[in-house]
């Protein structure tokens, strides 16, 4: 079953605004990833945020993570046509058997529209 | 030249044969994947690999086998094609986070361009 779930499936905003995902998780993880996949290409990485972190910034990327909630959240101000794309959190989920890293686990992904 | 490169880019193949999409990488990386994409499903983890000696299933293995001939090459195989494994199958690398030696936590991953893969 997938591991982080994101929400909402789909966003449609204009330019200029802010773009909020969330992203929630059922097991304890080592880290929590943000990628972003333009249509029919390969993902690409955008940010981590270690267990132990709460807030990260890059650019124009904001990310939050809760590990009492077990949620993070993506939030990309300014938002720019280009910026249209299907954005998925992934979770390095802990082995409680090695302690450490078991495997990274993607959600289904939110579907950001920017409109000019 | 792409850092992660994945063979072939597309393939229309019948049901029953026998498919292998092949992954190789330059980033040096030990620990390589195989995902699986479906529209509305998001990537679903297939096989990992940690190092050349350590193959794990992930979710959906079944129906799947993969190869690791060596730190830069993890190979899947479809050993007879059903329609419902039409999808487009990722490889990806990743980096280590911190310390911690074969189970240290993932860093970065690193996609290629993916493989479009269409059983009739």
């Amino acid at each position: 079953s997938q591991q982080g779930e994101e929400d909402p499936q789909a966003l449609s905003i204009q330019e200029g605004e802010n773009a909020t995902m969330n992203c929630s998780y059922k097991t304890s993880i080592n880290n929590l990833q943000w990628y972003r996949q333009n249509s029919g290409r390969g993902l690409v990485h955008l940010i981590l945020i270690r267990s132990n972190e709460r807030e990260k910034h890059s650019g124009r990327l904001r990310v939050t993570l809760d590990t009492s909630k077990k949620s993070s959240s993506l939030l990309i101000t300014a938002s720019r046509a280009a910026d249209t794309a299907s954005y998925f959190c992934a979770t390095d989920n802990l082995s409680l058997t090695q302690g450490g890293s078991e495997k990274l686990v993607f959600g289904k992904g939110t579907k950001l529209t920017v409109n000019p | 030249d792409a850092d992660v490169t994945q063979t072939p880019r597309n393939r229309i193949t019948k049901t029953g044969k026998r498919i292998m999409l092949e992954c190789s990488q330059t980033k040096g990386h030990d620990r390589m994947y195989w995902y699986r994409q479906d529209p509305g499903l998001g990537l679903r983890l297939i096989y990992y690999s940690f190092d050349v000696k350590d193959i794990n299933k992930g979710e959906i293995s079944d129906g799947y086998s993969v190869s690791r001939q060596a730190q830069a090459k993890f190979s899947l195989s479809l050993e007879s094609a059903i329609p419902n494994q039409t999808a487009l199958y990722f490889c990806a690398t990743s980096d280590l986070s911190g310390t911690g030696g074969h189970y240290a936590n993932t860093g970065e991953l690193f996609f290629g361009e993916g493989s479009r893969l269409t059983v009739l």
